[in-house]
């Protein structure tokens, strides 16, 4: 069982570049959402989606775009990478919200210089 | 707004021992959901534990068990016969519930670390 995959697990960027974070899940979950983690913060929610084709804004939305065309994936996309955005990103699928176990990628440890 | 507070950034005890990580919330909500997730070394985020806030019973889980004051809006979690691979990062989280609001947002504590010593 794969269950969340992110890929890639380690990128640097320069400020200005875009990039694509990916998201697959293969438990035909529903839900799937993004967040950041940054230190001695808890994890803060960037986008998520309730469905194939739906998606909606979370807490720290700005610089970030999502998208749902299926219900296995669910892409981050940075847009002007800038050094605020240095952070791990998580991205979690349950099968129908948060209020059932999320289950949860190994992260991806984004660095913008 | 929601906020989720963990008062202690970080614990240590002895492997076998009993300890308790606290949790408190603020909410003008009747009917929500409270998880304690568990981020080990390996960084994958784990839920421990779930507790709906309409019934009354602390939920239990194996080792883990929490203590749900909702008068108080406090949501402690504790673990008994600690092992070592208890070894990570606690975070309390809430949510308001589904039917009252489509919001589909969970809000987090900023997490406690919690080493389990040898």
């Amino acid at each position: 069982n794969a269950g969340v995959t992110q890929t890639p697990k380690f990128q640097v960027l320069k400020t200005g570049q875009s990039m694509t974070l990916q998201c697959a899940q293969d438990m035909n979950h529903e839900y799937m959402s993004w967040y950041r983690q940054d230190p001695g913060m808890g994890l803060r929610l960037i986008h998520y989606s309730v469905g194939a084709g739906i998606t909606d804004q979370g807490e720290v939305p700005n610089g970030y775009n999502v998208s749902r065309s299926t219900t296995e994936d669910f892409p981050l996309r940075l847009l002007s990478a800038a050094p605020s955005q240095t952070s791990v990103y998580f991205c979690a699928s349950s099968y129908a919200g948060p209020h059932q176990p999320q289950h949860f990628g190994d992260g991806t440890r984004l660095s913008i210089l | 707004a929601q906020t989720v507070t963990q008062s202690q950034p970080e614990m240590s005890v002895q492997e076998a021992e009993t300890v308790t990580l606290s949790c408190t919330y603020d909410t003008s909500e009747s009917n929500y959901y409270l998880f304690w997730y568990k981020q080990p070394p390996s960084r994958q985020m784990i839920l421990v534990i779930r507790q709906e806030a309409y019934k009354q019973q602390n939920a239990t889980e194996n080792r883990f068990s929490v203590n749900f004051q909702k008068a108080a809006k406090s949501f402690s979690l504790k673990i008994s016969d600690s092992q070592l691979g208890d070894t990570a990062m606690y975070f309390c989280a809430f949510m308001k519930h589904v039917l009252e609001d489509s919001n589909y947002q969970l809000i987090w504590g900023a997490g406690t670390k919690l080493i389990i010593k040898p």
